[in-house]
């Protein structure tokens, strides 16, 4: 059966620190995999895909990266902020790249003022 | 980005009832997919939908659910008799290059 584990459940952190929230999958033969945003009670918000044949991906502070080898992937938050206080969902294509998502449990991130 | 939207927002029903849960996917996507959470666990998907007919169903998506596209821009969720049990947030989910877009979601809940 396929698993998605994150860790740690929770992370506070002062505002300005970098970070790294880890999430670990048990099936080798990845496809694809996304980090999500999610805010209390709202929906998920894709932050950055990783196709199972790239190392990792960028978007502005953020920087994931995937490693099939050791079967993790790492999203790394720059100089964070307030404002990213969410939980970080990540997930991995099941069966397919057009297959289910398989998720995490989540990490929830605070950043202090 | 891309945006998906779904209605109702919230939901209560009495156990027992049918509920309809509605997405509006991305405009011109060609798969699908529900997903629900429960307070407190993680995403759990339901089922995806490609060229109208479901291309795959967790265990969770018993004869109690099914899914439709009615017209060429809803796409929906039916509960035919609702339990307690299905008390949880609905997502639903469009995608593109490879990438599943979620939308706001609804809240459902069964007393």
């Amino acid at each position: 059966k396929q698993e998605v584990t994150q860790i740690p459940a929770a992370l506070s952190v002062p505002e300005g620190e970098n970070l790294v929230l880890n999430c670990s999958f048990t099936d080798s033969a990845i496809y694809n995999l996304q980090w999500f945003r999610q805010d209390p009670g709202k929906g998920l918000t894709s932050l950055l895909l990783i196709q199972s044949s790239q190392r990792e991906q960028t978007s502005g502070r953020l920087n994931a990266s995937l490693d099939k080898s050791s079967g993790r992937s790492t999203l790394y938050i720059a100089a964070s902020q307030p404002g990213d206080s969410a939980t970080y969902l990540c997930a991995q294509h099941g069966s397919s790249n057009t297959g289910k998502l398989i998720f995490g449990q989540g990490t929830t991130l605070q950043v202090k003022p | 980005e891309p945006e998906v939207t779904q209605t109702p927002s919230h939901q209560v029903t009495q156990m027992g009832q049918e509920v309809i849960l509605r997405c509006v996917p991305i405009s011109n996507h060609l798969y699908f997919y529900w997903y629900r959470q429960i307070l407190g666990q993680k995403v759990e998907f339901l089922v995806s939908f490609y060229n109208n007919e479901i291309s795959e169903k967790s265990e969770i998506f018993d004869d109690q659910f099914s899914v439709e596209r009615p017209d060429g821009s809803n796409f929906t969720l039916k509960i035919r008799s609702t339990k307690l049990e299905d008390s949880a947030m609905y997502f639903c989910a469009s995608l593109v290059a490879e990438t599943q877009y979620f939308g706001p979601g609804t809240r459902l809940l069964v007393l």
